[in-house]
């Protein structure tokens, strides 16, 4: 149902953009981002609707920005900071009963 | 402070038993929908069980239906999950989550559980 590609990388200070890819049939669906730093829970960023509106939550920061396109969900964070490296993970709900994670994907700070 | 507090995970054999904990303070538990999320050792996250705040509804992840029940108590604001007929796949790091309507917006820090003989 989601797609995340396993790994991504960028160079401190940069920006980087990460993608979450619903299948076809879902495409109208909304999504959350969440970071998990290691060895630490996942924490919440932010929600995704299919229009590109998006609402953080409390305290993160105004470098994590989001955006929609087609079946594509984006997570841009912009000045990046050693602290941003952690593995992303998209979420879905309303698929059945369930709740859905994608596989992840691991962002390395250069 | 807004917090969720895992405990009681630990090593128990297959075939074995396991009850986890999850303390929450700082929000209305008793208005929010709860889950138990589950992550094995490198690898992503896995959606485990979900329960409505007065119980209406009850969900399961099929891997561990039948073999797991999810409660819990709004007095003592508290999230539990009775693991039973334990394997080794169930080894994994679990964590509560707060449903906040959607989206999962509040975790814990997550409790080990090693399912090994």
């Amino acid at each position: 149902v989601l797609t995340q590609s396993p790994s991504a990388s960028a160079s401190l200070g940069a920006s980087v953009r990460l993608t979450c890819t619903l299948t076809s049939r879902h495409s109208s669906y909304a999504i959350a981002w969440l970071q998990q730093q290691p060895e630490k829970g996942p924490r919440y960023l932010m929600k995704l609707n299919s229009d590109g509106s998006h609402t953080k939550g409390d305290g993160i920061p105004d470098r994590f920005s989001a955006s929609s396109s087609g079946a594509e969900r984006y997570l841009t964070i912009s000045s990046l900071q050693s602290e941003d490296e952690a593995v992303y993970y998209c979420q879905t709900w309303g698929i059945g009963i369930h709740w859905v994670f994608g596989g992840g994907t691991k962002l390395t700070v250069l | 402070e807004v917090q969720l507090v895992e405990s009681g995970g630990g090593l128990v054999k297959p075939g074995g038993s396991l009850g986890l904990s999850c303390a929450a303070s700082g929000f209305t538990f008793n208005s929010y929908t709860m889950n138990w999320v589950r992550q094995a050792p490198g690898k992503g996250l896995e959606w485990v069980a979900s329960i409505s705040p007065t119980n209406s509804y009850i969900y399961y992840a099929d891997s561990v239906k039948g073999r797991f029940t999810i409660s819990r108590d709004n007095a003592k604001t508290s999230l539990y999950l009775q693991m039973n007929s334990l394997r080794a796949e169930d080894t994994a790091v679990y964590y509560c989550a707060r449903d906040g309507g959607d989206a999962f917006d509040m975790w814990g820090q997550g409790t080990m559980v090693t399912v090994s003989s």
